[in-house]
């Protein structure tokens, strides 16, 4: 049981390129999220899915683009990455959205430098 | 959403209790109090979430006040390990954002 697996673990683009973030659960979660932690700041939510097939926006989305095609993956894509963009970038899944079983678990982080 | 007030930092000498502070004084009904901890920019680790009643794991304690509008974490024998960034998140009922706010710095001093 690996949990949340996100790849690559560091990345660093130059301006205009663009790439996708990978994340994996295999603990049959319906709900997935991006987020992205810039230093010495809180988490912020980027986009978040409720289920295949299903996303919706954060709290901060622009720049970026995802989609959930299955349950177990939620890819995260950066279009023309700006230096704005250079944070930790962290998915996370759960199983329900609130009650007892909302716990999210996170993955170990994605670092990306936009230079 | 609910919003929680943690002081920015603590110290805690290595193998005491570290008890670390929480107030919700927003919190409504259904709201759950989670703890997550974050090491050097890892990804954030669970700990512990509660409704009402205090809760007990292998890794804390979780102390709620009887009003809801506070909380405590214990950590009762913390070791260097335990040097990390605490958060006291309220859990929406049934919402989608978890809100990170900027936490407690702990630090084990050995």
């Amino acid at each position: 049981n690996a949990g949340v697996t996100q790849t690559p673990k560091f990345r660093i683009l130059k301006i205009g390129q663009s790439m996708t973030l990978q994340c994996a659960q295999d603990m049959n979660h319906n709900y997935m999220y991006w987020y992205r932690q810039d230093p010495g700041m809180g988490l912020k939510l980027i986009y978040y899915s409720v289920g295949a097939g299903i996303t919706d926006k954060g709290e901060v989305p622009n720049g970026y683009n995802v989609s959930r095609s299955t349950t177990e993956d939620f890819p995260l894509r950066l279009e023309l990455a700006a230096p704005s963009q250079t944070s930790v970038y962290f998915c996370a899944s759960s199983y329900s959205t609130g009650g007892p079983e909302g716990t999210i678990y996170f993955g170990e982080g994605s670092w990306l430098t936009v230079v | 959403d609910a919003k929680t007030t943690q002081p920015p930092s603590m110290d805690c000498a290595e193998g005491r209790a570290a008890n670390l502070p929480c107030n919700h004084s927003t919190i409504s009904g259904n709201e759950y109090v989670y703890w997550y901890r974050q090491i050097h920019s890892q990804g954030p680790q669970y700990i512990i979430h509660g409704l009402k009643n205090n809760e007990t794991n292998e890794m804390a304690s979780l102390i709620i006040t009887e009003d809801r509008k506070s909380s405590t974490l214990i950590l009762p024998h913390a070791t260097l390990r335990d040097t990390a960034v605490y958060y006291c998140i309220v859990r929406p009922d049934y919402g989608q954002n978890f809100v990170f706010g900027p936490g407690t710095r702990l630090s084990v001093l050995p």
